[in-house]
């Protein structure tokens, strides 16, 4: 049982490149949740999804798009990187009562 | 929306010593609130929650918070640190059946235990 799984770990980006952050959890779970963690700033909300087939914004949602591709999949992706977007990245899934299972997280260098 | 203070961004602490970290919330109805750890390099693991009932609650590791909603807090303690506790605290809040952004973070806390 591996719980949440997310790639890569470490990314360098060009200023204008695009990458998608993969994430994948095996506990059947329906919400998954994409974060990013800055310094001073705590965890901000980029997108969530509550259920397969469904994404909504969250609080930071600029410059990122996302799939739910199924149950199982939630993915990132930055069509255009810019520096302000250097960032680590937590996917995350939800479990009953909202206790939140997180990934090991992908440390993203936008140059 | 709801919000979640903490005061404290950085304590240092000797071992042995007790902890209490801050943590207010902004909403005045029914909540959920938890404590997540980071530990250095790694992501954040569920330390302890409070739904509903006793008021006091115990976590992993000889945690426990105080729900106290008169003061709108969520303190986090533990009676005598150990210099594995040194990691970074988040509290965090929910507000059932809000929709979006079901559950907000607050800053952190970094607690560095000193051997």
């Amino acid at each position: 049982n591996a719980g949440v799984t997310q790639t890569p770990k470490f990314q360098v980006l060009k200023t204008g490149q695009s990458m998608t952050l993969q994430c994948a959890q095996d506990m059947n779970h329906n919400s998954m949740y994409w974060y990013r963690q800055d310094p001073g700033m705590g965890l901000r909300l980029i997108y969530y999804s509550a259920s397969e087939g469904t994404t909504d914004k969250g609080e930071v949602p600029n410059g990122y798009n996302v799939s739910r591709l199924n149950k199982r999949e939630f993915s990132l992706r930055l069509e255009s990187a810019a520096p302000s977007q250097t960032s680590v990245y937590f996917c995350a899934s939800e479990a009953r009562l909202y206790e939140q299972y997180f990934g090991p997280g992908t440390r993203l260098t936008v140059t | 929306a709801q919000s979640v203070s903490q005061h404290n961004h950085h304590v240092i602490l000797s071992e042995a010593a007790s902890l209490e970290l801050g943590c207010n919330y902004s909403y005045g109805g029914t909540v959920n609130l938890f404590w997540y750890v980071q530990y250095p390099g790694q992501h954040l693991q569920l330390l302890l929650k409070y739904f509903s009932g006793d008021p006091l609650v115990k976590g992993i590791k000889g945690f426990e918070a105080e729900f106290i909603k008169s003061k709108f807090s969520f303190n986090l303690r533990k009676p005598s640190v150990q210099w594995s506790d040194t990691a970074e605290y988040f509290c965090a809040v929910n507000v059932p059946n809000r929709g979006y952004q079901k559950v907000t973070f607050g800053t952190g806390t970094k607690l560095q235990v000193i051997p």
